[in-house]
């Protein structure tokens, strides 16, 4: 299996700073017939379902604000958050959907600090 | 309105039996591969399985906590997904949420509550 570890576990952030989030997994998830990554980051707010906001590593949902993106290929990725807003205080988990069974990481708590 | 809806959670005892299922509208539930992932209380994602679509062959790929006593169908005439829990443990009380799955999952249903206690 895919592992996935994400770091840090917990962040901290003054408003309209910039918050990273990072995920690698153990072995890359870029296929190569189409040099795509199969990664996609979830936000989860308390009593509510995930939702999709980054899907291929880098390519933003429909309706996802733009100060969020994310980067990296590989094994490694980052999700970036530009200028923080309160809505935006949640978990984060990075998925990979290259290979069954699908894994996420255990999840990354983002406060406003 | 494009929505999943889960129902069927509830209190069953360990080694007991249980089936969740969840209600698809709003989009062409036939053509759509489908995912259970769950939630423990406090704790992070955990993929359960997934089904592909008929006309992909219509089978199921589990995770190994649950291979061998959880069961994905689904009834395309009903638009509906089930999981059918057998053998349940202490380990599988959790939020149980379905998702649609073309790789990543972009429409979740609100989740149900399956808990298991003596």
């Amino acid at each position: 299996d895919i592992v996935m570890t994400q770091s840090p576990d917990s962040l901290a952030v003054s408003l309209g700073e910039r918050a990273t989030i990072n995920c690698k997994s153990s072995q890359s998830v870029l296929y190569s017939s189409n040099n795509k990554d199969y990664l996609a980051w979830y936000q989860q707010k308390p009593g509510q379902p995930p939702k999709l906001v980054i899907s291929w590593a880098s390519t933003r949902e429909s309706g996802v604000p733009d100060r969020f993106s994310g980067s990296g290929s590989g094994t490694d990725f980052t999700l970036t958050i530009s200028s923080l807003q309160a809505e935006d205080v949640a978990v984060y988990y990075c998925q990979q959907y290259y290979t069954t069974p699908r894994t996420f990481g255990q999840g990354t708590k983002l406060e406003v600090k | 309105e494009v929505q999943l809806v889960e129902s069927g959670g509830g209190l069953v005892k360990p080694g007991g039996s249980l089936r969740v299922s969840c209600a698809a509208s709003g989009f062409t539930f036939s053509d759509a591969w489908m995912t259970w992932v769950r939630q423990a209380p406090g704790k992070g994602l955990e993929w359960v399985g997934r089904i592909k679509s008929k006309i992909h062959g219509g089978t199921a790929d589990y995770a190994a906590p649950v291979k061998d006593r959880f069961t994905i169908s689904r009834d395309d005439s009903k638009n509906t997904l089930y999981l059918e829990m057998n053998s349940l443990k202490i380990e599988d009380t959790a939020v149980y949420y379905c998702a649609t799955e073309d790789g990543r999952s972009a429409l979740w249903g609100q989740g149900t509550l399956v808990s298991v206690s003596t």
